[in-house]
C-alpha cells in the first residue's frame, strides 16, 4: 500500500493520559500535515512538516501538543494530559512540493481519539 | 465569520439527478481550489484540482471557479448511490496550507 497510513485507527483513553499517534506519508512526499476534524465539520489544519523541519503551527495547537518528524519520514503528534475537548479524529496528509505552488494534499484514513 | 462557507446539508436526491455543491470563500489570496470526497469514518479523497476560474471536468463531475464573485461549484452527473458522502471544499493561498469548508453531506437514494 503507498497511500498516507496512520496508527492507530481508534484510540480510547481516560482524562488526563498522554497518547501518540503516527504517520507514515506517500514515500518521497516532503510535506506532512496534520489536521483534526470533528463531527460535522472540515478539518483544521494543525500544523506541517517540509522534511523535518516544522514550518508552521495552528494557534489552535495548545503547548499540549506536540508533532515530531525525525529524519523527516513518518510523524507523532502527542496529545499530553488530554481532555475531553481532544476527542476528535486525527489527519495526517502528505504532498510534494516542487519547483512551483502546485501541491495536492493526500490524506490518511485518521485516528479517532475518545477521551473518557 | 470563516474563510471559506459551506452549507451543511443534507443534500438529498434520487438516483440518476444531478448534485449541485457549492462554496463561497473571503480571503482573496486563495488561488488553488479542491473538493474532497469523504465517506464515514475514512479520510478525505482528492477529486478535483483547479487553479484558474472557470470549468474542469472529469468523468461525472465538473468543477467551476468563479473568483470574481468568490465562489466554488462541483457538479455531479448522473449520481449514484455510492456518491453518497460528505463533500468538503478546499483551498489553499500560494504555497500555504489548506483551508477547508465545513462539508455537504450528500445522500443519493436508490
Amino acid at each position: 500500500d503507498t497511500g498516507v497510513s496512520q496508527n492507530p485507527r481508534h484510540k480510547i483513553t481516560k482524562r488526563g493520559q498522554n497518547v501518540t499517534f503516527r504517520c507514515d506519508p506517500i514515500s518521497e512526499h516532503n510535506r506532512l500535515y496534520w489536521y483534526r476534524q470533528t463531527l460535522g465539520q472540515g478539518p483544521e489544519f494543525l500544523t506541517y512538516f517540509q522534511n523535518e523541519a516544522q514550518l508552521e503551527k495552528s494557534r489552535l495547537l495548545s503547548d499540549r501538543f506536540s508533532a515530531e518528524r525525525p529524519k523527516g519520514s513518518f510523524s507523532t503528534l502527542e496529545i499530553q494530559r488530554t481532555e475531553q475537548g481532544d476527542s476528535a479524529m486525527y489527519l495526517c496528509a502528505s504532498s510534494l512540493r516542487g519547483g512551483t505552488t502546485n501541491e495536492k494534499l493526500f490524506f490518511g484514513s485518521g485516528t479517532q481519539l475518545s477521551v473518557l | 465569520q470563516k474563510e471559506v462557507e459551506q452549507d451543511p446539508g443534507p443534500l438529498s436526491v434520487p438516483e440518476g439527478a444531478i448534485v449541485s455543491l457549492n462554496c463561497t470563500y473571503s480571503n482573496s489570496a486563495f488561488q488553488y481550489f479542491m473538493w474532497y470526497r469523504q465517506y464515514s469514518r475514512k479520510g478525505p479523497e482528492l477529486l478535483m484540482y483547479t487553479y484558474s476560474s472557470g470549468n474542469k471536468e472529469d468523468g461525472r463531475f465538473t468543477a467551476q471557479v468563479d473568483k470574481s464573485s468568490k465562489y466554488i461549484s462541483l457538479f455531479i452527473r448522473d449520481s449514484q448511490p455510492s456518491d453518497s458522502a460528505t463533500y468538503l471544499c478546499a483551498m489553499q493561498a500560494a504555497g500555504n496550507k489548506l483551508t477547508f469548508g465545513g462539508g455537504t453531506r450528500v445522500l443519493v437514494k436508490p
